[in-house]
């Protein structure tokens, strides 16, 4: 059983399509974290949420931690095929980092 | 700054063979982790590091794994002996501070064991 449970586990979409995906967890976490893997590589921070109830936004992309901060969700307006990659959400718990499976997004041209 | 120095990038060896992963830090970071990916998986703590001290292992598979770090700028993963089931890419990453601080990851290393 995961702790961070992320949604949908795969997405492919066409260029200029919006899109969300989903970070759950029946735990309380004092921030989350988001990054993005492409292939070959390692994962790279994009966000990190700390309030509940919190916006932040990076270009088109615009991530909010929900109200309980037991979840999140990263939106991507008008994607393009550089949105490409893996996209992780991260929490501390038992005084470790862990991370959920991802959601491997493709977007088409 | 190069970021986070990982070697070999590909590894193929044989079931049985020892497997030596290697990693270099950011100058300054005194957190170091260890995590292990696979499709079934995910991304998995192996153990991490602090101040070139060992806090948490409890992530290492058994006793064929173990990780060390003589110093604040070099730490290895070993596999001895090796099983085709430890097919993985092993990452690096390292931070400043305590745990949850952000983590700058390695390119990974990407080990194959036939």
């Amino acid at each position: 059983t995961q702790l961070l449970e992320q949604s949908p586990q795969f997405l492919s979409i066409q260029e200029g399509e919006n899109l969300t995906v989903y970070c759950n967890s029946s735990s309380v976490f004092s921030s989350l974290q988001w990054y993005r893997q492409e292939p070959g590589e390692g994962p790279v921070l994009l966000v990190t949420v700390v309030t509940g109830g919190e916006v932040k936004k990076l270009k088109r992309l615009t991530f909010q931690f929900g109200d309980a901060r037991k979840d999140s969700s990263l939106h991507i307006t008008a994607a393009q095929p550089g949105d490409t990659g893996l996209y992780l959400c991260a929490g501390v718990e038992g005084g470790k980092l862990i991370f959920g499976q991802g959601t491997e997004l493709s977007v088409k041209p | 700054d190069a970021g986070v120095i990982q070697s070999p990038r590909h590894e193929v060896t044989e079931m049985g063979q020892e497997v030596t992963l290697r990693c270099k830090p950011i100058s300054g970071h005194n957190s170091l982790f260890w995590y292990r990916q696979t499709m079934m998986r995910g991304l998995e703590l192996l153990i991490y590091f602090n101040n070139n001290v060992p806090i948490d292992d409890s992530g290492m598979p058994e006793d064929r794994f173990s990780a060390k770090m003589p110093n604040a700028s070099f730490s290895t993963l070993k596999i001895q002996p090796s099983e085709p089931r430890d097919s993985a890419v092993y990452f690096c990453a390292s931070s400043l501070g305590q745990v949850g601080n952000v983590l700058t990851f390695g390119a990974g290393s990407r080990l194959t064991v036939l």
